[in-house]
């Protein structure tokens, strides 16, 4: 199974309103990596988590707040979001590489389309 | 990690021509790495090259790594219009940290 899965595929919220990503991979990466990506721009890394633990967060408002309950698992909690949050939210996961230096290839979900009224 | 910088930012061919892309970055790398990613969907990666390698295959792509200039060019030969795509190299120093530089729009015409 190399297949990282994204629920849910589009998601519409308000400002007020709390709601939940999801992101699950079953090819055993222990690390998990957040993306946002709006319309014609490359992906920006948000958070990785290695082994479970917050490796990586990059000056990410509060309002987004990640948690990997398990290797297989990671979420990302929205609250009182912004307009300019609307985006194409992907989550990744990889291996260390197998020279122990950097990590290889991530694989990637197909995204979770967010739009905020 | 570090960035890497495509080029050109877009390229428009026929189908059945050839399309290069060039990526240059700044410090030494472990490995780099190219990914597609066609409109509105996750990336896909296509090929690794580590640093000791110099040139890499796979399908029709062909990868090359000049460390001494720190530049990969990334070839797709027979190019369809299923190729229609942004492509990104992705330089890996040693970290988990992946900055994707702007890519390459290729625009496969039928």
């Amino acid at each position: 199974d190399t297949e990282v899965t994204q629920t849910p595929k589009h998601l519409v919220m308000g400002m007020t309103n709390k709601k939940s990503l999801k992101c699950e991979q079953h090819m055993g990466h222990r690390a998990m990596y957040w993306y946002k990506q709006k319309a014609k721009k490359p992906p920006e890394l948000m958070f990785v988590y290695s082994y479970e633990k917050l490796s990586i967060n990059e000056s990410v408002p509060s309002r987004f707040s990640p948690e990997c309950p398990n290797s297989s698992l990671l979420n990302l909690h929205l609250h009182a979001l912004q307009p300019e949050d609307s985006a194409l939210y992907l989550c990744a996961s990889s291996t260390p590489s197998r020279q122990q230096k950097g990590y290889d290839e991530q694989y990637f979900g197909p995204g979770t389309r967010l739009t905020v009224t | 990690s570090q960035q890497g910088e495509e080029d050109p930012q877009a390229l428009s061919i026929q189908e059945g021509e050839n399309a290069t892309m060039n990526c240059s970055y700044k410090t030494s790398i472990n490995n780099l790495q190219w990914y597609r990613q066609n409109s509105g969907r996750g990336l896909v990666h296509l090929i690794l090259i580590r640093s000791n390698e110099r040139e890499k295959h796979s399908g029709r792509l062909r990868v090359t790594l000049d460390t001494s200039k720190k530049s990969s060019s990334l070839l797709i030969t027979a190019s369809r219009a299923a190729d229609t795509a942004s492509y990104f190299c992705a330089p890996n120093t040693g970290g988990f940290k992946t900055i994707f530089g702007a890519g390459t729009r290729l625009f496969v015409k039928a």
